[in-house]
Order: structure tokens, then C-alpha cells, then sequence
């Protein structure tokens, strides 16, 4: 039983542009949200968060929207730059304990 | 420098043997935690541990067994139990208190043949 899922597998965007990465959720008992960025063979590392409170966290070039009701996030990089190409994978906390659920990851290509 | 070591960072099994791979961390967190990933399945919690002397079983801790003797280390033994342990395994820690983001080591690749 998969809680959290990205659905798309792979992202392709151009130098510059926005790239919005998507995630679904399902257990409403979820009450905080991270985002790691990965490169090939090496640990993720962490990007930014969002509690359940809020609907907008921002840092940077980086933006997490969280829309409770349809148990959906997304992070929103602005401008893309080539640097961005990895995997993306959001994760979910429920609260009382420290234990993430990780999606399967979103592969971003950023081209030139 | 603080951070999170794991060691190796290539590690060759033989079928039926058992392998320890280490993970190491000077951040003083008290929670540790051991993942597996493998191609299109995202990262799988094995094992957690929340303090010392203390662990729970993650997802997929069938085949794997772990120790918490120290606050800094958080060894993992894929046992010749693990039916698929050939994989990329990840190390990770977080104060459990003051922050939930979680920081990742290196990672270890096991290939077993």
C-alpha cells in the first residue's frame, strides 16, 4: 500500500523554466511534508519542508504548495537550472513519532 | 566536519554469507535510521532506532538485523536470510526533537552474487 506516490516517473524541462513536481498522499493523518533532491549513487539530501498548517512554504528558487483537502503537494522550482537534474522524492511524517514514508521518486532532466 | 559516514562504499557478498555495513554519525542525533532503495521503488524504511539500547522494525526488516550501542552508530547485518539483498542501502539520522528532516549518509552498494 503505497501512501505516498509521485506518478510521474520522469520530468523533462528547459534551462529556465519552472518545473513542478508533483505528489499524492493518502493517509490524512500526515501532518508534515519534505522534499530531498538525489544524485546517482550518492545520499539524498534534504530541500524543504512543509507542516500541515500551512499551505506555502518558499526558499529560494524553491516553493512547496500543499493542498490539504485533495492530499496533494508539489514543489516548484523557478527558474530550472541544469544543476536541478535528479531524482525528487517527497516524504510524509505522521505526528507522534519521526518515521517518513517515501514516494518512489520523480527523475528531473533540466536541459540546455 | 559533521556528518553522517557509511562504510563501505562498494561492498561483494557471496549467496549465504552475512555482511555488516557500517554507519557512523557526529551530529549527536538520537534517532537513526537504515533504508533500502532499490530501481523504481523509492526508499524502504528497514530498520529505526530512537535512542540507545532501543530499535524498531521498519517495512521490510525480514532478512536484516541491527544494533544501537552506541549513540553514534547504527551498524546493519543483511543476513543470508534476505532473499533480494543485492541494493543501494542508506544510512540517516535526526535530532527526533528539534527538526523532522532526516540527513543521509553516503550510501553502500551490496551487490550479492
Amino acid at each position: 500500500d503505497q501512501q505516498v506516490k509521485q506518478n510521474s516517473p520522469s520530468l523533462s524541462v528547459q534551462e529556465g523554466r519552472i518545473s513542478i513536481l508533483n505528489c499524492d498522499y493518502t493517509n490524512s493523518m500526515f501532518d508534515y511534508f519534505l522534499w530531498y533532491k538525489k544524485y546517482p549513487a550518492e545520499g539524498p539530501t534534504f530541500l524543504i519542508s512543509i507542516s500541515s498548517i500551512k499551505d506555502k512554504n518558499e526558499d529560494g528558487r524553491f516553493t512547496v504548495f500543499l493542498n490539504k483537502s485533495a492530499k496533494h503537494l508539489s514543489l516548484h522550482i523557478v527558474p530550472s537550472q541544469p544543476g536541478d537534474s535528479a531524482v525528487y522524492f517527497c516524504a510524509a511524517k505522521t505526528g507522534g513519532g519521526n518515521k517518513l514514508t517515501f514516494g518512489t521518486g520523480t527523475q528531473l532532466k533540466v536541459e540546455l | 566536519d559533521g556528518g553522517i559516514t557509511q562504510s563501505p562504499k562498494y561492498l561483494f557478498r557471496k549467496e549465504g554469507q552475512n555482511v555488516t555495513l557500517s554507519c557512523e554519525q557526529n551530529l549527536n542525533h538520537d534517532a537513526m535510521y537504515w533504508y533500502r532503495q532499490d530501481p523504481g521503488q523509492g526508499l524502504r524504511l528497514i530498520y529505526y532506532s530512537q535512542i540507545v539500547n532501543d530499535f524498531q522494525k521498519g517495512d521490510i526488516a525480514e532478512g536484516y538485523s541491527v544494533s544501537r550501542e552506541k549513540k553514534e552508530s547504527f551498524p546493519l547485518t543483511v543476513t543470508s536470510a534476505q532473499k533480494n539483498p543485492t541494493a543501494f542501502y542508506l544510512c540517516a539520522s535526526s535530532s527526533g526533537t528539534v527538526s523532522y528532516e532526516q540527513y543521509f549518509g553516503p550510501g553502500t552498494r551490496l551487490t550479492v552474487t
